[in-house]
C-alpha cells in the first residue's frame, strides 16, 4: 500500500492561532486525498475530500472557512485550522487514494488548543 | 445517506481463539468494504478489503465475508495473537464513490 506521512505528529497551540497540517504521499500519486477528524474513543469522521488542483468538497457541518484545505500536487495536501479554539482539539488524519477505492491513512496529527 | 453499524463495541478473546466482528450497511449501491486496524495514537491500517462481486476473501489468519442480500459483512481473525489487540473499523463506500463511511469501531483485546 501507499506510504503516507503527516507533519507535525503533535501540535499544541494557543486559542486564536492558526495551525497547518501537512499530508504527504511518499510513494504514490494521490489524485484524491481525504481529511478526517477523530475524537477519543470514537470513529473517523470525514471532513472533506480534495482532488489535486481543485477546490475541496466539504462534508455537511464542516466550516470551509475554518478548515482550509489545499491540494497543490499529487503528493501534498494541507489542512489549516484557522483561529483554533479548544473545541477544535482532536486527532486529524489524512488518507490518500488513487483511481481505485482503496484509502491509505497517514499516522495522524494530534492537535491540542489551549 | 449511508449508515454503517458495527458490533460488538468491545471483544475479549483468549489467545489462539477466533474473533468475529460484524457490520451492516444501509446503501445497496455500496460496493467496497475495507477493514482497518488502529493502534493507540496511530492512523488506521488497511488489513483486508472486499468488493461486491466477491463473497469471501482470505489473507492468512484474516478473512472477510460479504452478504450483499442481507447487507452485512464480517471480519474473522483466527489463531489470535496478543499483537492483534487494537481497535478495528469496518467501512463501506458511499454509493460506489470513493468516500467511505466508518463503523463505530470494535476494541479487540487478546488475553494471553
Amino acid at each position: 500500500g501507499a506510504v503516507v506521512s503527516q507533519h507535525p505528529s503533535r501540535v499544541i497551540c494557543k486559542s486564536g492561532t492558526s495551525v497547518k497540517i501537512e499530508c504527504r504521499s511518499l510513494d504514490f500519486q494521490a489524485t484524491t486525498m481525504f481529511w478526517y477528524r477523530q475524537f477519543p474513543k470514537k470513529s473517523l469522521m470525514l471532513m472533506a475530500t480534495s482532488n489535486e488542483g481543485s477546490k475541496a468538497t466539504y462534508e455537511q457541518g464542516v466550516e470551509k472557512d475554518k478548515f482550509l484545505i489545499n491540494h497543490a500536487s499529487l503528493t501534498l495536501s494541507t489542512l489549516t485550522v484557522t483561529s483554533a479554539h479548544p473545541e477544535d482539539s482532536s486527532f486529524y488524519i489524512c488518507s490518500v487514494s488513487g483511481r481505485a477505492d482503496t484509502q491509505y491513512f497517514g499516522p495522524g496529527t494530534r492537535l491540542t488548543v489551549l | 445517506g449511508e449508515n454503517v453499524e458495527q458490533h460488538p463495541s468491545t471483544l475479549s478473546v483468549q489467545e489462539g481463539d477466533s474473533a468475529v466482528i460484524k457490520c451492516t450497511y444501509s446503501d445497496s449501491a455500496s460496493n467496497y468494504f475495507p477493514w482497518y486496524k488502529q493502534e493507540l495514537g496511530k492512523g488506521p491500517q488497511l488489513i483486508i478489503d472486499i468488493r461486491s462481486n466477491v463473497g469471501e476473501k482470505k489473507d492468512q489468519r484474516i478473512a472477510v465475508t460479504l452478504n450483499k442480500t442481507a447487507k452485512h459483512f464480517s471480519l474473522h481473525i483466527t489463531e489470535t495473537q496478543p499483537e492483534d489487540s487494537a481497535v478495528y473499523f469496518c467501512a463501506a463506500s458511499i454509493g460506489g464513490a470513493q468516500k467511505l463511511v466508518f463503523g463505530q469501531g470494535t476494541r479487540l483485546t487478546i488475553n494471553p
